[in-house]
This record gives C-alpha cells, sequence and structure tokens, in this order.
C-alpha cells in the first residue's frame, strides 16, 4: 500500500515549456487533489476531483489543466510554464467515510527559469 | 468563505517544555477542522481533526488540539516538547464543497535542546 505517489520529485523547466505531474493512488478513494505550496501563503487549491470523470477549479487554477484519468490517477498539466509557476506541488486524495482525512503524496518542486 | 489564521510564522520552544500553535477560523456552519504537520522535503502528514464531539481532540506523536466555539480557536499542544517535533504547521477548515480543505499559511515550530 504505498498510499498517494507523485512523478517527478523535480523538475526545471525553461518558460514556455510544458509538462504533465502524475499523481497516483491506491486507497480506492474517489476524490483527488492537487495544491501549490508558496512560501507564507500555506497551499493553495488548483483543481480537485470528487469522482471519476469530475474536475473543478480551486482557488488558483488559471495556467493549469487536469485529467482524471480513472479513479486511481490524477494528472496536472501546465501547457506554458511561466516563473510564477515555480512552486511546490502536492496532490492528494480523500476518504469519504467519516474520518475526512485528506493523504498527501511527496511533492513534486517545480523550478521555471 | 472559509478562512484560517495562524497568527504566529514561528514558535521557539524548549525541550521538555509545553507548546501551543495557535490557529483562528472563519466558517459558516460547523467546521471541520485538521492539522497536519510537515517535515523538510516531505508532504503532509494529518495530525488530527476536529468533526464533531468532545472540544478536546487527542492525535498523532502526543499531540492535541482544543476545540473553542467561542473563540473561533482550534489550538495545537502538546504538553512536553521533543526536539522531533521541529516541523512546519498547517491548520485547516474544509470547506462546504467537494471537501476542499482551507489552509492557513503554517507556523514553524523549533524545538531546541
Amino acid at each position: 500500500n504505498a498510499g498517494v505517489t507523485q512523478t517527478p520529485k523535480f523538475q526545471v523547466l525553461k518558460t514556455g515549456q510544458s509538462m504533465t505531474l502524475q499523481c497516483a493512488q491506491d486507497m480506492n478513494h474517489n476524490s483527488m487533489y492537487w495544491y501549490r505550496q508558496d512560501p507564507g501563503m500555506g497551499l493553495r487549491l488548483i483543481y480537485y476531483s470528487a469522482s471519476e470523470g469530475t474536475t473543478d477549479k480551486g482557488e488558483v487554477p488559471n495556467g493549469y489543466n487536469v485529467s482524471r484519468l480513472n479513479k486511481r490517477e490524477f494528472s496536472l498539466r501546465l501547457e506554458s510554464a511561466a516563473p510564477s509557476q515555480t512552486s511546490v506541488y502536492f496532490c492528494a486524495s480523500r476518504a469519504e467515510d467519516t474520518k475526512e482525512t485528506q493523504y498527501f503524496g511527496p511533492g513534486t518542486r517545480l523550478l521555471v527559469l | 468563505a472559509q478562512s484560517v489564521a495562524q497568527p504566529e510564522d514561528q514558535v521557539n520552544v524548549a525541550e521538555g517544555n509545553p507548546l501551543t500553535v495557535k490557529c483562528t477560523y472563519s466558517v459558516s456552519g460547523n467546521p471541520y477542522l485538521f492539522w497536519y504537520v510537515q517535515y523538510p522535503n516531505r508532504g503532509l502528514q494529518f495530525l488530527l481533526k476536529y468533526i464533531t464531539g468532545d472540544n478536546l481532540v487527542k492525535g498523532s506523536y502526543g499531540f492535541e488540539a482544543e476545540f473553542n466555539k467561542s473563540q473561533t480557536s482550534f489550538h495545537l499542544k502538546k504538553p512536553s516538547a521533543l526536539v522531533s517535533d521541529s516541523a512546519l504547521y498547517f491548520c485547516a477548515v474544509r470547506g462546504h464543497v467537494g471537501g476542499k480543505l482551507v489552509f492557513g499559511a503554517g507556523t514553524i515550530l523549533r524545538v531546541k535542546s
């Protein structure tokens, strides 16, 4: 049981390049989330998916797209990276039972030059 | 809209002394409140939550939190701090749609021996 996994762990991009961040969970959770973490700002929600086939915008969706490929996988795509997207990106999934807890992946550190 | 405030950027405490990390919240309706901890270069780990019931919630690693409805606070506490408790702590409140979490900016806890 690996929990939530993310790839890659670290990536350097040039402005204008594109890339996809991968996330997978093996806990059979319906809900999955993408956050970005910036110093002094906590974590901010980019997109979330309440179930397979559905996605919704969070607080800071501009410049990103997501795909809920299946129940396990939820990817985040940067079509044209900008320096403002330099951040640490976390994927999470949530238990729907009374525990309500979100489980986080180890993060992807992205540097856009 | 839900919001969380962590008024202290950093808390310093000596090993063996009690610690408190403060959190206040703003939410319509009954709050679902969480504390997460982040160790360097790691994802967030769930510590504890308040959904309903007793105002004093016990969690992992000897931490507890006290829910105070009148003061809209959910402070994290531990009777005796350890050096290994040094980390970044986040308070979060669950939004009403999609189980989204709204995070505070985080508080760095430094425990010195």
